[in-house]
């Protein structure tokens, strides 16, 4: 069975501070895909980021940053400088070629005061 | 903006009402998703439809009622709802390709719905 752990419930960060929110997978798969997803509070989920489980690099885009490492089972988020807008929850998912259907984490609220 | 639309945006019913959920997308997905989710909760998966035909229902009560009529419409229809199924209905649609690779799902913004 599939697994995410977000293990973070609820982080508070002051405006221009780094945060890094955590995500710990579990699959017996080998061919795997994994997600971040934003929910701001108008309820629709944005796409952040897609990575298969062939490729380790770690990718940046902008003030956000993503490392992916399987010896660890881990796909970690970080925003750099975070700002008010970043205030949202946010979930780490997995997907697997079989179902193509999404397992969440139980997501993490970001809240960043100004 | 979205380019997945669900409507209602709200939707309060008795529990002996009919009413039905709305989704429509027009990026040409062949995979679209019906998710619930509860406050404070992640989302959980309800139905994938692929390439029109049901491919997963994760032991949903009939109650619950999906529908696609083509590949650019998800109908979710509902009778004899209960109390406890007062949730966000999220949508969503993937390229949905039958070969290797898995396409990020696009999702509206939901179905607020109460049942009274």
């Amino acid at each position: 069975a599939q697994k995410v752990t977000q293990a973070q419930t609820e982080i508070s960060v002051v405006e221009k501070e780094d945060v890094t929110l955590d995500c710990v997978y579990e699959t017996r798969d080998t061919t795997y895909y994994l997600f971040w997803y934003k929910q701001p509070p108008s309820g629709e989920l944005v796409f952040l980021i897609r990575r298969n489980s062939f490729d380790e690099q770690n990718e940046i885009s902008g003030r956000y940053s993503w490392n992916f490492q399987k010896s660890t089972s881990s796909f970690n988020f970080t925003i750099t400088a975070s700002q008010v807008v970043d205030s949202a929850v946010y979930f780490c998912a997995l997907m697997d070629t079989g179902r193509r259907a999404l397992t969440f984490g139980s997501g993490t609220r970001l809240q960043v005061q100004p | 903006d979205t380019e997945v639309t669900q409507t209602p945006k709200h939707l309060v019913m008795g529990m002996t009402n009919k009413k039905s959920l709305k989704c429509e997308q027009h990026m040409g997905h062949r995979a679209m998703y019906w998710y619930k989710q509860k406050a404070k909760k992640p989302p959980e998966l309800m139905f994938v439809y692929s390439y029109e035909k049901l491919s997963i229902n994760e032991s949903v009560p009939s109650r619950f009622s999906p529908e696609c009529p083509n590949s650019s419409l998800l109908n979710l229809h509902l009778h004899a709802l209960q109390p406890e199924d007062s949730a966000l209905y999220l949508c969503a649609s993937s390229q949905g390709t039958r070969g290797d690779g898995a396409g990020e799902l696009f999702f509206g913004e939901g179905s607020r719905l109460t049942v009274l």
